[in-house]
């Protein structure tokens, strides 16, 4: 089953910052959160496993509540570059299996 | 970071064709996935493939598909009769398995226009 993510758009001004929520109604191992430029594959931005480890870039910080199985991306003092569509991506068990998307959340950022 | 490759970029077929779009993996990778993204719509799990052999596949992933690494390199999706609605970009990944993060990279994508 599909995580659930929202908002599904998000409009901002530069500098401005952003949450954007994943849930599942599953247990989950861990969380993984991409960004997708039009045209392009999704890159890798974050990954948040059950227990509190995570791994992602340096600018980029997300949290993990395991109890509730939902997931957040904050996005401070965004940049232009940040405008894209972000998807989480979930998997409910240890190294290997595929990952089930949400249906993304589209970040437009304008100066 | 690593990168993954995959051939070609742009595939235009008519319908009831057959197609195969490839994937070079990293060398050290032991997971590959095949996902597809549907124009605007969110990217959709099609297989996974550990071994050599498929390890989990979605309910689009039907007779019509197909996966392989014929010459222990490359992976490969194969669709034997294209319809109207494979019409996509097919993204393949991959992950080491070796450690417990399980990032996935993908690939560039093919874009797959069936006419």
């Amino acid at each position: 089953q599909q995580p659930v993510q929202s908002p599904q758009a998000v409009i901002l001004r530069e500098g401005e910052d952003a949450v954007i929520n994943c849930s599942s109604s599953k247990a989950l191992y861990s969380v993984h959160w991409y960004r997708q430029k039009h045209g392009e594959a999704p890159v890798f931005l974050m990954i948040l496993l059950k227990g509190g480890e995570q791994k992602g870039h340096e600018k980029i910080s997300a949290s993990f509540n395991e109890k509730k199985q939902q997931s957040s991306l904050y996005l401070t003092a965004s940049q232009l570059s940040y405008s894209g569509t972000y998807f989480c991506g979930t998997d409910r068990v240890q190294a290997g299996t595929a990952l089930i998307f949400g249906k993304g959340t589209t970040l437009s950022v304008s100066s | 970071e690593p990168e993954v490759t995959q051939t070609p970029s742009h595939q235009v077929t008519q319908m009831g064709q057959e197609v195969i779009l490839r994937c070079v993996p990293i060398s050290n990778h032991l997971y590959f996935y095949w996902y597809r993204q549907i124009l605007g719509q969110k990217v959709e799990f099609l297989v996974s493939f550990y071994n050599n052999e498929i390890s989990e596949k979605s309910e689009i992933f039907d007779d019509q598909f197909s996966v392989e690494r014929p010459d222990g390199s490359n992976f490969t999706l194969k669709i034997r009769s294209t319809k109207l609605e494979d019409s996509a970009m097919y993204f393949c990944a991959q992950t080491s398995g070796k450690s417990s993060y399980n990032e996935q990279f993908f690939g560039p994508g093919t874009r797959l226009t069936v006419l």
